[in-house]
């Protein structure tokens, strides 16, 4: 299967600054990149839908003004978490579509602490 | 829009007994259904999927899962549990079309006594 990375694996940051969150496929050309958010002890929750070259689908609920998105190569999907607050504390997941039906490659995470 | 419930949010067995972890999903066609498994504070690592064909599905670490259309479910089963399978095991759906979206369940934390 796909490999994919996550950087960084931990951030904190101070309420009110941004942090961006990369997503890389390494070995495989994605169109579709996912991203998910996990809270502690709950399930992945999709956020949204990165599309190479073009806007993101998010899902419903999720700010997209606030969860900027942006997929500019076939390898590499950004999440950037503007004025972060304590809430958006999580674990944020990305993963890859093969493009085979519900097939996805799950990158490893990565954790993010606002104080 | 598919959704996907699993009933036990928490089980513990003993290491060598058998082991099943209970899905239901909710979706109008023939859904795709995933069985991942996560460790704390990793990743997820798919276990095993279905897509069509045989109901019974093999997958790694010794694990199965069955799909079961008139019940809905789709049911993961290994018959003798190890304690490295302690984790965190979502089941997941997707939808039957060329969209990948997948959605996932609530999950079942597995506590595996020595």
């Amino acid at each position: 299967g796909a490999v994919v990375s996550q950087h960084p694996s931990r951030v904190i940051c101070k309420s009110g600054t941004s942090v961006k969150i990369e997503c890389r496929s390494l070995d495989f050309q994605a169109t579709t990149m996912f991203w998910y958010r996990q809270f502690p002890k709950q399930s992945l929750m999709l956020m949204a839908t990165s599309n190479e070259g073009s806007k993101a689908t998010y899902e419903q609920g999720v700010e997209k003004d606030k969860f900027l998105i942006n997929h500019a190569s076939l390898t590499l999907s950004t999440l950037t978490v503007t004025s972060a607050h304590p809430e958006d504390s999580s674990f944020y997941i990305c993963s890859v579509t093969s493009g085979r039906p519900g097939e996805q490659y799950f990158g490893p995470g990565t954790r993010l602490t606002v104080t | 829009a598919q959704s996907v419930t699993q009933p036990d949010i928490h089980i513990t067995v003993s290491e060598g007994a058998s082991l099943e972890l209970r899905c239901n999903y909710s979706y109008g066609a023939t859904p795709y259904l995933f069985w991942y498994v996560q460790s704390p504070g990793q990743g997820l690592q798919l276990l095993l999927k279905y897509f069509s064909g045989d109901t019974l599905v093999q997958g790694i670490k010794g694990f199965e899962a069955e799909f079961k259309r008139s019940q809905s479910s789709f049911n993961l089963r290994k018959p003798s549990v190890h304690w490295s399978d302690a984790a965190e095991y979502f089941c997941a759906v997707g939808a039957s079309t060329s969209y990948d979206k997948v959605i996932f369940g609530p999950g079942t934390s597995l506590s595996v006594i020595p």
